[in-house]
């Protein structure tokens, strides 16, 4: 299986203030033969199912504001908050869909500081 | 706008057979351009992909599951469906469904409210 591990496990980051999620997986996740990378990124707020925010490690789904991006490739990739609002507060997971079987990474928990 | 949404037994006795169906509204799911599949969280814990069906019948299972699992697809109902068989306590999860953005090797973009089905005697 192919480990998604998540740093940090919580952070707390002040209103406006950017917000930097890291995931690491136990191999590469970038497919040569078309480039991309097969990992996204999910919000879950509490009583909620997980949310798309970014597929293929970078490209943002539909509707979701632009202060959330993707970053990285291969075995690291990032999700960057540029300006922390109040409704971010959530758990966000990344994924992999390169290898069977999928995996999440454990999770964050982002609060307000 | 699509819609799933799970049903089945809330409570479910060791030894025995969960069975889970999500029903899709708004969109169908014999749509030869996404795939659809059940995705798991116990209580406070993260989540766990289970498996995941084509409409046509091509199916993908986690390896830790598949001796237990079958998901199978109903288009005349627009339904997809897990069994669990020989639950055991460590099987109490929220039960969501979801869809592929596209085939299999994608992410997960449509997802149901979840299901909480509980492992006890």
């Amino acid at each position: 299986d192919i480990v998604m591990t998540q740093s940090p496990d919580s952070l707390a980051v002040s209103l406006g203030e950017r917000a930097t999620i890291n995931c690491k997986s136990s191999q590469s996740v970038l497919y040569s033969s078309n480039n991309k990378n097969y990992l996204a990124w999910y919000q879950q707020k509490p009583g909620q199912p997980p949310k798309l925010l970014i597929y293929w490690a970078s490209t943002r789904e539909s509707g979701v504001p632009d202060r959330f991006s993707g970053s990285g490739s291969g075995t690291d990739f990032t999700l960057t908050l540029s300006s922390l609002q109040a409704e971010d507060v959530a758990v966000y997971y990344c994924q992999q869909y390169f290898g069977t079987p999928h995996t999440f990474g454990q999770g964050t928990k982002l609060e307000i500081k | 706008q699509l819609q799933l949404r799970e049903s089945g037994p809330g409570l479910v006795k060791p030894s025995e057979t969960l069975s889970l169906t999500c029903t899709v509204s708004g969109g169908s799911i014999s749509s030869s351009s996404y795939y659809w599949g059940w995705i798991r969280q116990p209580p406070g814990k993260g989540l766990e992909w289970i498996a995941t069906t084509s409409y046509s019948g091509n199916t993908y299972y986690n390896p830790s599951l598949k001796s237990r699992v079958t998901i199978s697809v109903d288009t005349s109902m627009n339904q997809f469906s897990l069994k669990l068989d020989s639950v055991t306590a460590a099987d109490t999860a929220v039960y969501y469904c979801a869809r592929h953005r596209g085939n299999y090797y994608d992410g997960l973009d449509q997802w149901g409210q979840g299901t909480l089905v509980t492992v006890s005697s």
